[in-house]
């Protein structure tokens, strides 16, 4: 069964950085694609990133652009984000999603999330 | 970045009714579109991809059909645990970008 649980979220002060893991079971997590998803409080989905499964590929949303890095150990079936210079509209619960074998274009699998407020 | 539109934004219904949500994309996006659900408190649920292709495991009352902008998602019978979120997705181009989704609840 596929598991994906993200964590790492909490209360962060604008311009704050915070490092978002989400660990991966259930599957062969080196050979496919993963993503990030975010969804603000009472909003809709807003893709935020996603990378490929060697890791070779990354792509970001303007929105995150220069401010979030998404990465992978495939050695630990573990994605990550990082989030630098948070601020207040990066409040969302942030979903880290299974793709297929060479992109993210379809979310088969996703975690629970972790929430990130942003706030002073 | 390409625009999704969803309507209704939200739709009362009863068990048993039948539901189509629509999906517009503001250009020709093919049939690369996928559908979620999204219940209270739970991640969201990939139901149909390439606008049509129904998930393994996925109820055969719901189905979708559509290419090139208009797109079009069906329940053909609601049961109870269907009152939930109904998101569209492009993934022609990036970024991918959802609709603002569809709150289904009860009458």
């Amino acid at each position: 069964e596929v598991q994906l649980a993200e964590s790492g979220g909490g209360l962060v002060q604008p311009g704050g950085s915070l490092r978002l893991p989400c660990a991966a079971s259930g599957f062969t997590f080196s050979s496919y694609a993963m993503s990030w998803v975010r969804q603000a409080p009472g909003k809709g989905l807003e893709w935020v990133s996603s990378i490929s499964a060697s890791g070779g590929n990354t792509y970001y949303a303007d929105s995150v652009k220069g401010r979030f890095t998404i990465s992978r150990d495939n050695s630990k079936n573990t994605l990550f984000l990082q989030m630098k210079s948070l601020r207040v509209e990066d409040t969302a619960r942030y979903y880290c999603a299974k793709g297929g074998f060479y992109d993210s274009s379809r979310l088969y699998n996703w975690g629970q999330g972790t929430l990130v407020t942003v706030s002073s | 970045d390409i625009q999704m539109t969803q309507s209704p934004s939200s739709l009362s219904a009863s068990v048993g009714d039948r539901l189509t949500i629509t999906c517009q994309a503001s250009q020709d996006i093919s049939h690369f579109l996928n559908w979620y659900q999204q219940k209270p408190g739970e991640a969201p649920k990939l139901l149909i991809d390439d606008a049509s292709n129904l998930q393994t495991g996925v109820p055969s009352r719901f189905s979708g059909s559509g290419f090139g902008t208009d797109f079009t998602f069906t329940i053909s019978s609601l049961h109870p645990e269907d009152f939930a979120t109904y998101y569209c997705q492009q993934y022609d181009d990036l970024p991918y970008t959802f609709g603002q989704g569809t709150k289904l609840d009860v009458k």
